[in-house]
């Protein structure tokens, strides 16, 4: 069954300085996305950065930039210059093909961060 | 904002009960996922509309039911309401079938708090 692994629950940073989350999944596929997910206090999903399977390049948006190691199923969120609003719930999740030829999210648990000023 | 708006926000329910709610796709969007979210937990994928036909389901007994309309806004029922129930429900809405277009960014409404006593 395809599963995805964040390890941390908790991690904590100092402001304007850097942290990576960790999130490993398990597929038998071979083309899929990748997405790192954001959830404030106010609930709602946030998608911080997507990774498509099929490209070597490392995906980047801002401050915010991954590590896609595709053999070893592997893909962590770095984020730059952390600052108080990136406080919250990030989720690692990966998008799988389900009966009927459409996809669902399939996510981690989760890992909070906490920005410490 | 992601122009997908739940309602209501926050319910409290009796066991036995049964539940609506409801869920406003962003425009141009005709596909919605719904998913569980319990306390400390990744959210768990419920089912998916495309074009107002059930388009992949998960998990989840058929007390959970679900309906969409021509304006691709949806509803998520659940009948017979247990404690287990409790949680945060989670509406996506994307531009068409997560089956072709793998890139489909699924934008989340806040979500509705479902407390079961």
């Amino acid at each position: 069954a395809q599963t995805v692994t964040q390890s941390q629950p908790e991690m904590s940073v100092q402001e304007a300085e850097t942290v990576t989350l960790s999130c490993t999944y398990d597929t038998s596929e071979s083309d899929y996305y990748l997405f790192w997910y954001k959830q404030p206090p106010s609930r709602q999903m946030i998608l911080v950065i997507r990774q498509e399977a099929y490209k070597q390049q490392n995906a980047t948006e801002n401050r915010f930039s991954v590590n896609f190691q595709k053999a070893a199923k592997s893909f962590s969120l770095k984020i730059s210059d952390s600052q108080l609003g990136d406080a919250a719930m990030y989720f690692c999740a990966y998008n799988r093909r389900n009966a009927g030829n459409n996809r669902k999210l399939i996510w981690g648990l989760g890992t909070s961060l906490a920005v410490n000023p | 904002e992601t122009g997908v708006t739940q309602s209501p926000t926050h319910l409290i329910k009796t066991r036995g009960q049964q539940v609506t709610l409801r869920c406003s796709s962003q425009s141009g969007h005709n596909t919605v996922s719904w998913y569980q979210q319990a306390l400390g937990q990744g959210p768990q994928f419920i089912f998916q509309y495309y074009r107002e036909e059930e388009n992949g389901r998960g998990n989840f007994p058929p007390r959970f039911s679900g309906l969409q309309f021509p304006n691709y806004s949806s509803e998520l029922n659940v009948n017979a309401l247990e404690l287990d129930d409790s949680a945060l429900y989670l509406c996506a809405s994307s531009p068409g079938s997560l089956s072709g277009g793998m890139n489909t960014e699924a934008f989340f409404g806040q979500g509705t708090r479902l407390t079961v006593v």
